[in-house]
């Protein structure tokens, strides 16, 4: 079956402070992995995608993400936080042979502190 | 580009009465669509993927006629909550997929809040 964990539900960090989130995954085919955020109320914005080329990923406001194999990982990155990342991270995964779909994690939520 | 409106943003109506929520691909055509669900504080939820000119496949436990889904044309799809229920009250919101495009990435749209009193 596919799934995707991500293994923290808050992460609270400080601002100017690196930024980790964590995502694994289960998946017996060649996997698609997306990173979104939402900020409150919102809808899903696209940080970045990892199609099985690079396995460094960078998306936009200075996230990226690096797909291992070896440890079914899709970690998301940030050297440095902003009061503005503050909201809701979601890994997704989606995979050849499912029809499309996307599968989604449970989410992150960051808050950056002053 | 790749930009997905919804209508309305957010609607409240009375229990019992059916609330009909649009998704259009504005700058691309979209043979696939798909609508999610989102309780406070939880994940998306794939409700049902909607494929231009057929009938929608609904995931398990979703019942489609409940919530029809109608996709007339490559840039809209609608979703019909059929005699809504306080329970049903959540976030929904619709993706889509380009025409033609790679991979599997979808485009979501803002979301539509359904409050049911």
């Amino acid at each position: 079956a596919q799934s995707v964990t991500q293994l923290d539900s808050h992460v609270s960090v400080s601002e100017g402070t690196p930024v980790l989130l964590r995502c694994n995954y289960s998946s017996s085919y060649s996997p698609s992995l997306f990173w979104y955020v939402q900020h409150p109320n919102k809808g899903l914005q696209l940080l970045l995608k990892y199609t099985s080329a690079a396995t460094l990923v960078k998306g936009i406001n200075g996230f990226e993400a690096e797909f291992k194999k070896s440890e079914t990982s899709f970690h998301l990155t940030k050297p440095s936080a902003h009061m503005s990342d503050a909201a809701e991270y979601f890994c997704v995964v989606s995979f050849s042979g499912g029809y499309n779909k996307l599968i989604f994690g449970a989410g992150t939520r960051l808050a950056v502190h002053p | 580009g790749a930009v997905v409106s919804q209508h309305p943003s957010w609607v409240i109506c009375k229990s019992g009465t059916s609330v009909k929520i649009e998704c259009r691909s504005l700058d691309f055509q979209a043979t696939t669509m798909f609508w999610y669900r989102q309780f406070p504080k939880q994940s998306l939820m794939l409700m049902a993927t909607s494929n231009e000119g057929s009938k929608a496949t609904y995931e398990q436990g979703v019942e489609k006629d409940k919530f029809l889904i109608n996709h007339a044309s490559l840039t809209l799809s609608t979703l019909t909550v059929t005699s809504a229920h306080p329970e049903d009250s959540s976030f929904y919101i619709c993706s889509a997929r380009i025409q033609g495009g790679v991979g599997n990435e979808q485009f979501f749209g803002p979301g539509t809040r359904l409050t049911v009193l």
